[in-house]
């Protein structure tokens, strides 16, 4: 039972390149999350998706996007990288207890 | 606005010593109030939450609406309590949580 994983593990990107982080949880819940982590912000919800087929904005969704492929995966998509997007990009999961959310190892991004 | 605020970047103290992470937060309604930890090289996960009204790892946390605070203390610490600690809220029932921006616990041998 991997629970949620994430890849790639690290990333370094020019300014207007484009990439997708992939996530996917095996744990059979229905809601996954990606966050970003930033020095002296916290984790900030980029966009979250409460069941198969639907994804919503969070607080920082702006040069972002989302794909709820199934049940199990949740990719987050970068279309032109910015520097301002050097983040540790976390997705998380959560089943019956929405709050209750279990978090991937994280990806670090750099943009150059 | 909904908003969560952990006033101390890094909290350091000696092993032994009582340990009080603060965290106050801005909401309207009836919040959910709860603590994620990280330890090194580990991901982040769920500590406490208030409702549970439980102790984790010789940790507590009281919701006091008057203060709109939830504090974790620990009247003991130990050197594996060191770690970054989060604060989150959850307003509207659903899992957006808003978290804080973390207060990094070290504790001295």
């Amino acid at each position: 039972n991997a629970g949620v994983t994430q890849t790639p593990k690290f990333q370094v990107l020019k300014t207007g390149q484009s990439m997708t982080l992939q996530c996917a949880q095996d744990m059979n819940h229905n809601s996954m999350y990606w966050y970003r982590q930033d020095p002296g912000m916290g984790l900030r919800l980029i966009y979250y998706s409460a069941s198969e087929g639907t994804t919503d904005k969070g607080e920082v969704p702006n040069g972002y996007n989302v794909s709820r492929l199934n049940k199990r995966e949740f990719s987050l998509r970068l279309e032109s990288a910015a520097p301002s997007q050097t983040s540790v990009y976390f997705c998380a999961s959560s089943g019956s207890n929405p709050e209750t959310q279990y978090f991937g190892p994280g990806t670090r991004l750099l943009v150059l | 606005a909904q908003r969560v605020t952990q006033p101390e970047k890094l909290l350091s103290v000696f092993k032994g010593a009582p340990v009080e992470l603060k965290c106050n937060y801005s909401y309207s309604g009836s919040p959910e109030l709860f603590w994620y930890v990280q330890y090194s090289r580990q991901r982040l996960q769920l500590l406490l939450r208030h409702i549970s009204r439980e102790s984790i790892k010789g940790f507590t946390a009281d919701l006091n609406k008057g203060e709109t605070s939830f504090h974790l203390k620990k009247p003991f610490a130990q050197e594996e309590d060191s770690a970054m600690y989060y604060c989150a809220l959850s307003g509207v029932r659903g899992g957006k949580l808003i978290f804080g921006q973390g207060t990094e616990l070290s504790v001295k041998p």
